[in-house]
């Protein structure tokens, strides 16, 4: 059973369109990652988010904390070939000091 | 730069040959992690280093072992690999626990 969940698992769609993906959990954590991974590369780290309803963004990706800090979501604005890759979302659950990671979402956008 | 570099990238080996993969960072940070990538199973940690001498076991540790006899290096070693250690393997390092980890660029391993 993964702590963190993450859906959809797979997601290919258009360049220009808009996607969200979840990062979901009945844990609460203290704070939450978002990794990206492209093939051939280890995963790097794009954004950290510790206070329940914080929103971050990074260009063209908007990244949401829940406000019970139990989920997170990252949201694409129209797409481009250069966002495929494998999104990792990682949290620390509140009391313990271990980082754990969803199972990823495989993300391409076609040209 | 910044980095971590692992070694080998890619091995093919076969069942019970002991093989080492080295992982080394220029970050001096004090926490190093091994994880094992498996699809739809996202990152699973295999063992962990919180600095030198100090090694504990992760979510997977079974038939692997590890050592940090220096800061910078954490090699992962497997001392009669089976097929089902076939996976892709990642380092990583961080200045804690549960800061940023920075990972290396990965190990293929296949074992026949």
């Amino acid at each position: 059973t993964q702590l963190l969940e993450q859906s959809p698992q797979f997601l290919s769609i258009q360049e220009g369109e808009n996607l969200t993906v979840y990062c979901n959990s009945s844990s609460v954590f203290s704070s939450l990652q978002w990794y990206r991974q492209e093939p051939g590369e280890g995963p790097v780290l794009l954004v950290t988010v510790v206070t329940g309803g914080e929103v971050k963004k990074l260009k063209r990706l908007t990244f949401q904390f829940g406000d019970a800090r139990k989920d997170s979501s990252l949201h694409i604005t129209a797409a481009q070939p250069g966002d495929t890759g494998l999104y990792l979302c990682a949290g620390v659950m509140v009391g313990a000091q271990k980082l754990v990671f969803g199972q990823g979402t495989r993300l391409t956008i076609n040209p | 730069e910044a980095q971590v570099t692992q070694n080998p990238r890619y091995l093919i080996t076969v069942t019970g040959k002991k093989l080492t993969v080295t992982c080394s960072q220029n970050m001096n940070h004090e926490y190093m992690s091994w994880y094992r990538q498996d699809p739809g199973l996202g990152l699973r940690q295999i063992y962990y280093s919180m600095n030198v001498e100090v090694t504990d076991k992760g979510d997977v540790p079974e038939g692997y072992k590890v050592s940090r006899k220096e800061k910078r290096n954490f090699p992962l070693i497997l001392e009669s690999p089976s097929p089902n250690q076939t996976s892709l393997y990642f380092c990583a390092s961080s200045p804690n626990q549960v800061g940023t980890q920075y990972f290396g660029p990965g190990t293929r391993l296949t074992v026949l």
